[in-house]
């Protein structure tokens, strides 16, 4: 199992521009979460999918877009990019079911600048 | 309104001795608990977990205890080893709440050698 992978590992944006974060684990999980980490701080819920159709905000939504349309993939959309975007971006997964609680397992990570 | 604190920044200690990280919450509906450790250029990784209805987990070296009338819980690490040097966050979810986690902002624990 490779778990979770993310692409790309490292990427410069100029304000303004728009690209995709790949997410993708190999678990079977049915949950999946993207997170953001700035300097200094905790990690940051952005959005959170509970199953392939399904998704929700979680605490910084804005200027974010997500989908899920499989099991194993949940890319993260930028689509107007700004400095206060910059930070490193965590996704990850878990199998939750009634009555059982999983830890979440995380990728690598995506370090994202904004200039 | 940070629902869970890491109030110290940094913490050092000399390996064999005993590491103590502290975690406060404010939200009474947190109900399970975590600690991830985290290295540099890396995803945070489970280290160990505690359900609110236990107040103690212990995983080889790695022990929680929860006092929930403080909303409080401490990792303790004994004996520390310089391969424990990392960031460590403390982090909390509500069966409610989708499983999402809550984290604090971190604790650099330093060992040496």
């Amino acid at each position: 199992n490779a778990g979770v992978t993310q692409t790309p590992k490292f990427r410069i944006l100029k304000i303004g521009q728009s690209m995709t974060l790949q997410c993708t684990q190999d678990m079977n999980h049915n949950y999946m979460y993207w997170y953001r980490q700035d300097p200094g701080m905790g990690l940051k819920l952005i959005y959170y999918s509970v199953g392939a159709g399904i998704t929700d905000k979680g605490e910084v939504p804005n200027g974010y877009n997500v989908s899920r349309s499989t099991t194993e993939d949940f890319p993260l959309r930028l689509e107007l990019a700004a400095p206060s975007q910059t930070s490193v971006y965590f996704c990850a997964s878990s199998y939750s079911s009634l009555g059982r609680r999983e830890t979440q397992y995380f990728g690598p990570g995506t370090r994202l600048l904004v200039l | 309104d940070q629902q869970v604190k890491q109030n110290s920044p940094s913490l050092s200690v000399q390996e064999g001795r005993i590491s103590i990280l502290n975690c406060d919450y404010t939200n009474s509906m947190f109900d399970y608990f975590l600690w991830y450790k985290k290295y540099p250029a890396e995803g945070p990784t489970f280290l160990i977990s505690i359900s609110s209805i236990k107040d103690k987990n212990e995983d080889g070296r790695f022990t929680v205890f929860l006092n929930k009338s403080a909303k409080h819980l401490s990792l303790h690490i004994v004996p520390s080893q310089p391969g424990d040097s990392a960031v460590y966050f403390c982090a909390a979810s509500d069966r409610g709440g989708s499983e999402k986690l809550v984290f604090g902002k971190g604790m650099k624990l330093t060992v040496n050698p």
